[in-house]
């Protein structure tokens, strides 16, 4: 049974950096095919990738936002940070990370989502 | 950088055919997969590479790709299919998604 959990504060200041943490049991990250990836969601707003680690440890990241995202990977832990740099309330969204595997050399689709964090960028 | 476009709204009635469209250049050449997003809940993948269908969504979804456009049809649309879709692909190295088209049954 594949499952995640995103966690992170509620609550960050504007200019500070956040960190989200994604928890995940029934898959192995080091596992061909497979990846883990951020996705979040504005209130009210359609979905946007953020970044996706695969199972070689490549790093992949929204061309718009690179500058300020930073994946990585502990696999003895089976969690996936995201570190965002300088928040600003315009980053209020739901962050999601789910699972997403790679096939068939291009062919990319998330199969397993978390339920979500809501982190609101407020002073 | 890559752009997908779907319509913004969708209207269907009870028990006919909803197709929604996204479109890219060539997305044809590339693996579309498409979510269903219900309010206040995350997103559910419905098809993959293009026309897959994972295990528990429903025969009714179908998804085919030709050109620039790859297509979600829903036959037999039900009160329950209510909701956002949304249309993704890989561009190479970032994952791409469509702006999202509200589902309306009436």
């Amino acid at each position: 049974q594949v499952t995640l959990r995103e966690s992170s504060p509620a609550l960050v200041k504007p200019t500070q950096t956040l960190t989200l943490t994604c928890t995940f049991s029934g898959f192995s990250l080091s596992s061909s095919g497979m990846c883990v990836s951020w996705i979040r969601q504005p209130p009210g707003k359609a979905l946007e990738w953020l970044a996706l680690i695969d199972w070689d440890g490549d790093k992949y990241y929204n061309t718009s936002l690179k500058t300020r995202l930073t994946i990585f990977r502990d696999t003895s832990k089976n969690q996936v940070v995201l570190t965002m740099t300088n928040m600003d309330p315009v980053d209020t969204a739901t962050y999601y990370c789910a699972r997403t595997t790679a096939s068939r050399g291009d062919s990319f689709y998330s199969d397993f989502w978390g339920q979500g964090t809501l982190v609101t960028v407020s002073s | 950088s890559y752009e997908l476009t779907q319509p913004p709204s969708v209207s269907v009635s009870p028990g006919q055919t909803a197709s929604i469209t996204c479109s890219g250049d060539k997305l044809g050449d590339k693996f579309a997969c498409w979510y269903q997003q219900k309010p206040g809940q995350s997103p559910v993948l419905v098809i993959y590479e293009s026309g897959e269908r994972p295990s528990g969504i429903p025969e009714r979804f179908s998804g085919s790709s030709s050109g620039n456009t790859a297509t979600l049809t829903i036959r037999a649309t039900q009160a329950m299919d209510e909701a956002d879709y949304y249309c993704q692909v890989w561009d190479g190295n970032t994952v791409v998604f469509g702006g999202g088209t509200k589902l309306t049954v009436l």
